[in-house]
């Protein structure tokens, strides 16, 4: 059973463009979650979403950033015209259930900003 | 006061040691607890969900005081493979039953 799938690992991209970073659910899960690692911090929520819906976006930066999880395919976190203070490790996580579950990692996204 | 507080460590223990961890959290209105191990920056691996009634599991035992909003883990006979950051983690509880809020981490070392 395959876990937590994230793509691409690890991702360098200039200041002003476009950053998606992808998550696959483990099978059998549809809530997904994203969480953000800045360096020497802790993780912080970002987004809460089942297919197709947003749950709670209460950790998202009122800018430039976006997430989807649509009917078919990946949950996708979008970030628009990134800048150096984005570059940070972002982690994926789900669940079977969104109640009081046990969420489950995936191995994060490394985002570099030049 | 932060969400979810840990002790500061790091923890440096021989093999075998036993060794404890404590958590205090401030929101009441969470309903789920967890501890998590973080090794070398890479992702959060669950470790254990922790019940009001306290569990275990092989050489780690979990306790949850909600009265006092305070967590416990703890590892008996230490490994070197135990050597990683230990998270406290809670959910928001409420309208936020999705959100986990993290503790910064207590950094373990096990030496031979």
């Amino acid at each position: 059973n395959a876990g937590v799938m994230q793509n691409p690992r690890h991702l360098v991209r200039r200041r002003g463009q476009e950053a998606r970073l992808r998550c696959s659910p483990m099978k059998g899960h549809s809530h997904v979650y994203w969480y953000r690692q800045l360096p020497e911090e802790g993780l912080k929520f970002m987004v809460y979403l089942q297919k197709e819906n947003i749950i709670d976006e209460s950790g998202m930066p009122k800018e430039r950033f976006s997430a989807e999880f649509p009917k078919e395919g990946p949950s996708i976190l979008r970030i628009q015209q990134v800048v150096r203070g984005d570059s940070a490790a972002y982690f994926c996580a789900s669940s079977p259930t969104g109640i009081q579950a046990e969420q489950y990692f995936g191995p994060g996204t490394r985002l570099t900003v030049t | 006061r932060k969400e979810v507080e840990q002790d500061p460590g790091p923890f440096n223990v021989p093999e075998g040691a036993t060794v404890a961890f404590n958590c205090t959290y401030s929101n009441s209105a969470s309903q789920s607890f967890f501890w998590y191990r973080q090794d070398c920056r890479k992702e959060p691996k669950l470790l254990m969900s922790v019940y009001s009634s306290g569990n275990e599991d092989g050489r780690f035992t979990a306790q949850l005081n909600r009265a006092s909003q305070y967590i416990s883990l703890l590892i008996r006979d230490s490994k070197l493979s135990d050597s990683a950051t230990y998270l406290c983690v809670v959910n928001a509880g409420g309208t936020s039953y999705g959100k986990l809020t993290f503790g910064q981490g207590t950094i373990l070392t096990v030496h031979p």
